[in-house]
C-alpha cells in the first residue's frame, strides 16, 4: 500500500513568521510530487509538480524542494501572512499508478495569527 | 485559466435516492477527469478514473454499479451515487488532467439522510 505522510497535521504562527512542512512518500518508482494549497470551501490550488531530484522551486514567499532517493519533499513559507491560512496538500504520483492518480497525505493545516 | 467547476455544491438527499454530481472544465479540454472522495480526518482518495469516450476506471474496493461515471464530452464528467445511503455521506471532489497537472473542482458535500 502507497502512503503519504505529512506533518506536522496542524500548525498556528504569526504573522511574520517563517515556517515548513514536511511530505514523505515512497522512493521506489517515483514519477512527480504535487503540493496544493486548499482553502476552505475552495478548489484545491496546484502551488508546484516537481519530478527531478533536487528540484527547487519557488513562488513568491512559497518555496518547495524535493529529494526522491530518500522519499522526501519540504514547503516552506516565508514570512507567514493571514492570507496564506489554508490546508497544504501533497500528492504523489508513481509509474505504476493508473494514469497518474494522485496519493494525497492527509496535509498540513496552518492558521496564521494576525 | 484551468479553471474546473463543480455542481452542486452541497446536497442533502433521503436513503435510497440517486445524486448525480457534474464536473466540468471551464477554459480547457480534458479527456481524463478524476473522482475522489474525503471522509472526515482522512486524505482524498481516488475512487475513479474518468476517460472521455470509454468506460470509467474504478479504483479496488469502489462499486463501479453504486458510482456511475459517464463522462460524453471533453468537458464534462458527471458522477451519480445510486440508491444513497447514509455511509455515502462525505465530500466528492473531481480533478481534470492538463498536462502532468491536475485542476480541481471545489467539491461536492453530500449528506444521506
Amino acid at each position: 500500500i502507497l502512503n503519504v505522510e505529512q506533518s506536522p497535521q496542524s500548525l498556528h504562527v504569526q504573522e511574520g513568521d517563517s515556517t515548513n512542512f514536511t511530505c514523505s512518500f515512497p522512493s521506489s518508482n517515483f514519477y512527480a510530487l504535487h503540493w496544493y494549497r486548499w482553502e476552505t470551501a475552495k478548489s484545491p490550488e496546484a502551488l508546484f509538480v516537481m519530478t527531478l531530484n533536487g528540484d527547487e522551486k519557488k513562488k513568491g514567499r512559497i518555496s518547495a524542494t524535493l529529494n526522491t532517493k530518500e522519499g522526501y519533499s519540504y514547503l516552506y513559507i516565508k514570512g507567514s501572512q493571514p492570507e496564506d491560512s489554508a490546508t497544504y496538500l501533497c500528492a504523489f504520483t508513481n509509474y505504476g499508478g493508473s494514469q497518474g492518480n494522485l496519493i494525497f497525505g492527509k496535509g498540513t493545516k496552518l492558521s496564521v495569527k494576525p | 485559466g484551468a479553471v474546473v467547476s463543480q455542481h452542486p455544491s452541497w446536497v442533502i438527499c433521503k436513503s435510497g435516492t440517486s445524486v448525480k454530481i457534474e464536473c466540468r472544465s471551464l477554459d480547457f479540454q480534458a479527456t481524463t477527469m478524476f473522482w475522489y472522495r474525503q471522509f472526515p480526518k482522512q486524505s482524498l482518495m481516488l475512487m475513479a478514473t474518468s476517460n472521455e469516450g470509454s468506460k470509467a476506471t474504478y479504483e479496488q474496493g469502489v462499486e463501479k454499479d453504486k458510482f456511475l461515471i459517464n463522462h460524453a464530452s471533453l468537458t464534462l464528467s458527471t458522477l451519480t451515487v445510486t440508491s444513497a445511503h447514509p455511509e455515502d455521506s462525505s465530500f466528492y471532489i473531481c480533478s481534470a488532467r492538463l498536462g502532468v497537472e491536475q485542476y480541481f473542482g471545489p467539491g461536492t458535500r453530500l449528506t444521506v439522510t
